[in-house]
């Protein structure tokens, strides 16, 4: 069974310029969250999307906005980038909704804003 | 303010040591997990403990929950290279998604 696949791996920015990351959660994973990593603040909840609705919200500015289609995938949208936003950017899939189920974490991707 | 307070942040050792690492919270929490992740990769789950007071073990790795259900500790015997990582704890608070810790990278020097 394929894991969680998150695309691009790495991207180079800059400030004002919007970004878009996608995240393919494992095949029958109705429950997609984004994390936001960062050295000095650990993993932050951006999201999560279920069945295509946003369930919950983490503290960070409109900027930063998601999506989740029919077929589970979700992407994440970050416009008028700041130098702040650099960070490793987590999805994490999970089969249903519940909160204490297990998280299974794409590889990320790395957000440089020049 | 980080809900879960993990210590140390930093930890170096040699390999063959044994060393433990701390997650404390003022919550109480239905369930805490513990990830490892390593360079490059994403978080991956070693354990859930649910029950105050749990003691569970994966290999030379023990992990207990404390009785009131606040805090966790994972105990590394014997640590080896392999070792090496970031150890995240996460909470679920019954809330409506889970919180983590800021974690304790450590690293294990042959």
């Amino acid at each position: 069974k394929a894991g969680v696949t998150q695309t691009p791996r790495y991207l180079i920015k800059t400030r004002g310029q919007q970004v878009t990351l996608s995240c393919s959660p494992i095949s029958g994973h109705r429950s997609v969250s984004w994390y936001q990593q960062t050295p000095g603040q650990g993993l932050q909840f951006l999201f999560e999307y279920f069945s295509e609705t946003q369930r919950n919200k983490g503290n960070f500015p409109g900027r930063f906005s998601g999506r989740q289609f029919s077929n589970s995938r979700s992407e994440m949208n970050v416009s008028t980038l700041e130098l702040g936003d650099s960070a490793l950017y987590l999805c994490a899939s999970k089969r249903t909704g519940q909160v204490g189920e297990k998280l299974f974490f794409g590889s990320g991707t790395q957000l440089s804003v020049l | 303010t980080q809900l879960l307070e993990q210590s140390p942040q930093f930890l170096s050792i040699q390999e063959g040591e044994n060393l433990t690492v701390y997650c404390n919270s003022s919550s109480v929490f239905s369930s805490l997990q513990w990830y490892r992740q390593e360079p490059g990769e994403g978080p991956v789950l070693l354990v859930t403990v649910v029950t105050g007071g749990e003691v569970k073990k994966l290999k030379r790795l023990t992990f207990q929950f404390g009785d009131a259900r606040k805090d966790s500790s994972l105990h590394i015997t014997a640590a080896q290279p392999g070792d090496t990582g970031l150890y995240l704890c996460a909470g679920d608070e019954r809330a409506r998604q889970l919180t983590f810790g800021s974690g304790t990278q450590l690293t294990v020097l042959p």
